[in-house]
Formats: structure tokens, sequence, C-alpha cells
């Protein structure tokens, strides 16, 4: 079981359209991040959240994190191919002193 | 600036040796973390070193162990290779700022076992 569910696990969409990828959980989290991995890299950070209810956006990324602390979703606006990529959200588990994350979302964005 | 740098970047083994993979931190960075991902999942903790002391460990065997030198890069080491094992292996030096992570991650090293 996922402490970290992800949804849609894979998702192809036109340039120019909006999508939205979601990361929920049942468990309360001090805070959540969301990475980028392109194939052969690493993930990089896009975003920390922090506080119930706070948006955060990224040039056309928007990012939300729950009131409840429990989910987050990541906006895309007028998606370009540049986009493409995995997407992972991880929540930072204090104490054991380790990210843990979902299994991401593909994310393809054709020309 | 250099980031994270790991290597090899591609190691091919046979079932039942074992393997070194290196990481160089970020410099100042004095945390260390590793991660498998198998192809499709998400990043699995295997090991945080701070301070060259074990601060985590995940839920893997024995087989997977690590240290952290005094100029703070680390390897990780695995023995008795399974087909299994095959995945990309992740480093990530970081930051911690208050109860935020900072994590910056290398490009990984890519373990085929056959």
């Amino acid at each position: 079981t996922q402490l970290l569910e992800q949804s849609p696990q894979f998702l192809s969409i036109q340039e120019g359209e909006n999508l939205t990828v979601y990361c929920n959980s049942s468990s309360v989290f001090s805070s959540l991040q969301w990475y980028r991995q392109e194939p052969g890299e690493g993930p990089v950070l896009l975003v920390t959240v922090v506080t119930g209810g706070e948006v955060k956006k990224l040039k056309r990324l928007t990012f939300q994190f729950g009131d409840a602390r429990k989910d987050s979703s990541l906006h895309i606006t007028a998606a370009q191919p540049g986009d493409t990529g995995l997407y992972l959200c991880a929540a930072l588990i204090q104490g054991a002193q380790k990210l843990v994350f979902g299994q991401g979302t593909r994310l393809t964005i054709n020309p | 600036d250099a980031g994270v740098t790991q290597s090899p970047t591609h190691l091919i083994k046979t079932r039942g040796q074992h393997v070194t993979l290196r990481c160089s931190p970020i410099s100042g960075h004095k945390s260390v973390s590793w991660y498998q991902q198998v192809l499709g999942q998400g990043p699995q903790f295997i090991f945080q070193y701070y301070e060259k002391e074990e601060r985590g460990r995940g839920n893997f065997p024995d087989r997977f162990s690590a240290r952290q030198f005094p100029n703070y890069s680390s390897e990780l080491n695995v023995n008795a290779l399974l087909l299994g094992d095959s995945a990309l292996y992740l480093c990530a030096s970081s930051l911690e700022q208050g109860r935020v992570l900072r994590a910056f991650f290398g490009q990984g090293t890519r373990l085929t076992v056959v």
C-alpha cells in the first residue's frame, strides 16, 4: 500500500490543453513536495507546500496543498511539450529523515 | 557550482556479484541519502547519512549497506546481487531548513543485473 497515491499514473494530452494531477493520502503531513524527473536524470524539486490550503504558482504550474494537509494537486495551464516528464509528489517523514514518494504521474504532451 | 555527482552512470553486473556506487554531495551539504527507483515507480528510501552516521534506514535487506566519509561523500554497497536489484540508484544531498527538506538529486546510477 502506497502512503502517497498519485493519479492518474499516465496522462497524454495535446499541447495547449490544461491538466491536473493529484497526490492523495490518509495521513497528515507537515509538508509535501513536487518533483519533475526526465529520462536519465534525477528528480528536480519544483515546489514545497507547507501550510494547509496553500497555493503556489510557478509560471503555468499551480500547486495546492489540501486544507487538512493530506493531499495536493498540480495544475498545468496550456501544457507544452517541454512539460513532458514524470511528476512525483513526496512527503518528508520527520524523525525517519526520509522522503516518501508517490509512484508518479507520467505526463506526455503531444505537439 | 557542481551538483550532486554519482558514479558510474551505468553498470551491468551478474547475479551474485557485489557492487559499489559512489556519490559526491553538493559542497557544504553534510547529509546524503540513497534511493532505489525501479522502472515505473517512485524512488524508495534506502539510507540517510549525516556527519558520517546513519540516521535512517529503509526496508531493504542487509545485503544493502552504506557509509559516509569525512569529506561527506558516500558509497552504497550491495552484495549478492539479485535480478530484482536492477534499478536506478539515486543519491541526494540535502540541507534541512526547519521542517522543510531541500534535497538535490544526482543523475543516478543505472544498475542492470543479468
